[in-house]
C-alpha cells in the first residue's frame, strides 16, 4: 500500500539547533508539497514541488527555512536556526498532476516539531 | 480576509442528525473544489471532490455555489465515526498554486 513517508515523527530540539525533516513521496508523484500546521493558523502552505521544481515557496520564512527535492524519492525540509515559534506538525503530501490537474493528495503522518 | 473561510465549530450533533457545513472562497479563479477529513492528530484525507453540479457519495452531499462562492458539505444520518475536523479546499487550475486548505470545521458526534 503506497504511502508518504516522513521523518521524523517526532522532535524535541532547543532554540537554536538545526532541524531536519525528510519526506518520501508516493513513487510516480509528480508534486510534493510542504505544509505546517497549528491550532491558530491551520494548514499552511510552505513549500510545493513539480517535477521536482520549486512552484511556490512564498509562504515559507526564507531567512531559516529551506526546501529541497535532491531526487524523486527524497525532499527535505530544513530549519536554521530554530525558533519556539517554529512549534507545529509539518506535513509532506504528495500528488499526480497532468492537465486540469487532481486535487487528492495523499499526506504523510507528519513530523510534530517542539522547539524550547 | 483568508482565502478559505470555514466556521470552526465545533458542531455538536445527537447521532443520526442531518448536519452542514459552509465554506466561502475569496478567489474567483478557483476552479476545483474538495472536501478533506482530518481525524485529531491524524493526516488530512480526502473525502470527495465537489462538482459544479453537486455530488452525492452516501450519506455526504457536497454543492458549490460558483456565483456566491461558497461550498456546503451535508451529512445525513451522523454516526459516531463522522467525528473529525472536515477541511474545505480549494485549487486553482492556473498549474503554479497548490491546494489552499481552510482552516477546517470539526465536528462532535454524539451518542
Amino acid at each position: 500500500d503506497a504511502r508518504v513517508t516522513q521523518t521524523p515523527r517526532h522532535k524535541v530540539t532547543e532554540m537554536g539547533q538545526e532541524v531536519t525533516m525528510r519526506c518520501q513521496p508516493i513513487l510516480g508523484h509528480n508534486t510534493v508539497f510542504w505544509y505546517r500546521q497549528t491550532m491558530m493558523q491551520g494548514l499552511e502552505l510552505l513549500a510545493y514541488f513539480r517535477n521536482r521544481a520549486p512552484l511556490d515557496d512564498s509562504g515559507m520564512p526564507k531567512d531559516r527555512f529551506s526546501a529541497e527535492m535532491p531526487d524523486a524519492t527524497l525532499a527535505t525540509l530544513k530549519i536554521q536556526p530554530s525558533e519556539p515559534r517554529d512549534s507545529a506538525v509539518y506535513f509532506c503530501a504528495s500528488g499526480q498532476t497532468s492537465g486540469t490537474g487532481t486535487g487528492e493528495l495523499f499526506f504523510g503522518e507528519g513530523s510534530r516539531l517542539t522547539v524550547l | 480576509r483568508k482565502e478559505v473561510e470555514q466556521d470552526p465549530g465545533p458542531f455538536n450533533v445527537p447521532e443520526g442528525a442531518t448536519v452542514a457545513f459552509n465554506c466561502t472562497y475569496s478567489n474567483s479563479a478557483s476552479q476545483s473544489f474538495f472536501w478533506y477529513r482530518q481525524d485529531c492528530r491524524k493526516e488530512p484525507k480526502l473525502l470527495m471532490s465537489v462538482y459544479s453540479s453537486g455530488n452525492e457519495d452516501g450519506r455526504f452531499t457536497a454543492q458549490l455555489n460558483r456565483a456566491s462562492q461558497y461550498i456546503s458539505l451535508l451529512i445525513r444520518d451522523s454516526k459516531l465515526s463522522d467525528s473529525a475536523t472536515y477541511l474545505c479546499v480549494v485549487k486553482e487550475d492556473t498549474g503554479r498554486r497548490a491546494l489552499t486548505f481552510g482552516s477546517g470545521t470539526r465536528l462532535q458526534v454524539q451518542p
